[in-house]
């Protein structure tokens, strides 16, 4: 059975830093790009960054660009998302999901608020 | 890059059916789209991957009743015999060189 788990989401100071975490099974992780995506309270999804298999390219929306450095370890079947200089705007659900599907992960929620 | 764009609301019966339409912007209108649904308090789910020739490959376990249909720009989700469990948001994905990109979303009632 195909899981992406999510972890490492939580409340945070605006300023702040936080590293969400995505850990894969049940497919080959190192074969398969990777994306996060958000969802902002009541809002639609807004796609964050993209990383290839191999780490390179990666892209990113113009809202997090400079903040935000999108990884992973094949490894370790896990993609990360660090996130920096945080903003009230960044709250949201933050998803990690295979790129082109059919995957997503259940999500972890990211509260920045002082 | 490509803007998709989706009518906010709709609303059908239960057992009807309905056709869930995606535009696509000005100068991408070949585009391959994929559509989500995310019932009420869940994560989204993958439905299907949609091509502009009509074809379509339909994600493990979705129902008969989601079929895929294009037309130029536009990108039809049609749900038949539609059930409680069908309320929820719809959502089109788009992706170019370096960006993807999802429409607003379709908030759909099943009356």
């Amino acid at each position: 059975e195909v899981q992406l788990v999510e972890s490492g989401g939580g409340l945070v100071q605006p300023g702040g830093s936080l590293r969400l975490s995505c850990a894969a099974s049940g497919f080959i992780f190192s074969s398969y790009s990777m994306n996060w995506v958000r969802q902002a309270p009541g809002k639609g999804l807004e796609w964050v960054s993209y990383i290839s298999s191999s780490s390179s390219p990666i892209y990113y929306a113009d809202s997090v660009k400079g903040r935000f450095t999108i990884s992973r370890d094949n490894a370790k079947n896990s993609l990360y998302l660090q996130m920096n200089s945080l903003r009230d705007e960044d709250t949201a659900v933050y998803y990690c999901a295979r790129a082109g599907g059919p995957y997503w992960g259940q999500g972890t929620l990211v509260t920045v608020s002082s | 890059q490509p803007v998709l764009t989706q009518s906010s609301s709709a609303s059908a019966s239960l057992g009807s059916s309905v056709k869930l339409t995606c535009t696509l912007s000005s100068g991408h209108s070949s585009y391959i789209i994929a559509w989500h649904q995310q019932q009420p308090g869940k994560a989204p789910r993958y439905l299907m991957k949609l091509q502009g020739g009509g074809g379509y490959n339909k994600g493990s376990g979705v129902p008969d009743r989601f079929s895929g249909s294009s037309s130029g720009a536009d990108r039809y989700l049609t749900i038949s015999n539609l059930q409680s469990e069908d309320e929820a948001d719809y959502y089109c994905e788009t992706w170019d060189s370096n960006t993807w990109v999802f429409g607003g979303g379709t908030k759909l009632t099943v009356l």
